[in-house]
């Protein structure tokens, strides 16, 4: 199957600094990618929608200026958390849409970063 | 609002045992409905499921859609404690290229 990558995989800052978290999809070109949270013990939640050379489109309860996110290419996509606080320390998972006509489409998951904020 | 039930939440099994996982669904225009696998990391792939009535088969693993009564189970047949893990069903609405998971089934299966 596909590949989707995560750097890093783990990150631990202090409150008030922000955490870049890059989403590479590395052998196929994925126009649409996906952010998601998850807690523990609880489901996926999705944050966002990152569309290649668009600007993403977020979830209800999400905060664009806190989770920024750039899809600079078919390939890359990143998510920044600014001025990131204890409370959004959590497991963030990309996914990366493999679309290729009908019968195709599926979405490939990252390894996850777990991020801490002390 | 589109929502993704699965049952039951938790299931213990032993090593050999046949588990059925099931998901049921409310969404607008359904496209599809997937089926991961989540161990210690990211979830990973395991079925795609867009029509009624055929089965999809890896190996130990089945699953089926129904679209007229809106769920699908997946079926784990010889259970190996390396099944252990959460199973997510999501689904697609049609006209979007979202997910919508529904909270998993954590499943253990003990030697």
């Amino acid at each position: 199957g596909a590949v989707v990558s995560q750097h890093p995989s783990r990150v631990i800052c202090k409150s008030g600094t922000s955490v870049k978290i890059e989403c590479r999809s590395l052998d196929f070109q994925a126009t649409t990618m996906f952010w998601y949270r998850q807690f523990p013990k609880q489901s996926l939640m999705l944050m966002a929608t990152s569309n290649e050379g668009s600007k993403a489109t977020y979830e209800q309860g999400v905060e664009k200026d806190k989770f920024l996110i750039n899809h600079a290419s078919l390939t890359l996509s990143t998510l920044t958390v600014t001025s990131a606080h204890p409370e959004d320390s959590s497991f963030y998972i990309c996914s990366a849409r493999d679309y290729r006509g009908l019968g195709r489409d599926e979405q490939y998951f990252g390894p996850g970063t777990r991020l801490t904020v002390t | 609002e589109d929502k993704v039930v699965q049952s039951p939440l938790s299931l213990v099994v032993h090593e050999g045992d046949t588990v059925t996982l099931n998901c049921s669904y409310e969404v607008t225009n359904f496209r599809s409905l997937l089926w991961y696998k989540q161990e210690k990391k990211a979830p990973t792939f395991l079925f795609m499921l867009t029509s009624s009535g055929i089965e999809k088969k890896s190996g130990r693993l089945s699953s089926i859609l129904d679209k007229k009564e809106l769920f699908s189970i997946l079926n784990i047949t010889a259970t190996q404690t390396g099944d252990s893990a959460i199973y997510l069903c999501a689904v697609g609405p049609g006209g979007s290229e979202k997910l919508v998971f529904g909270k998993g089934t954590k499943l253990t299966v003990n030697p």
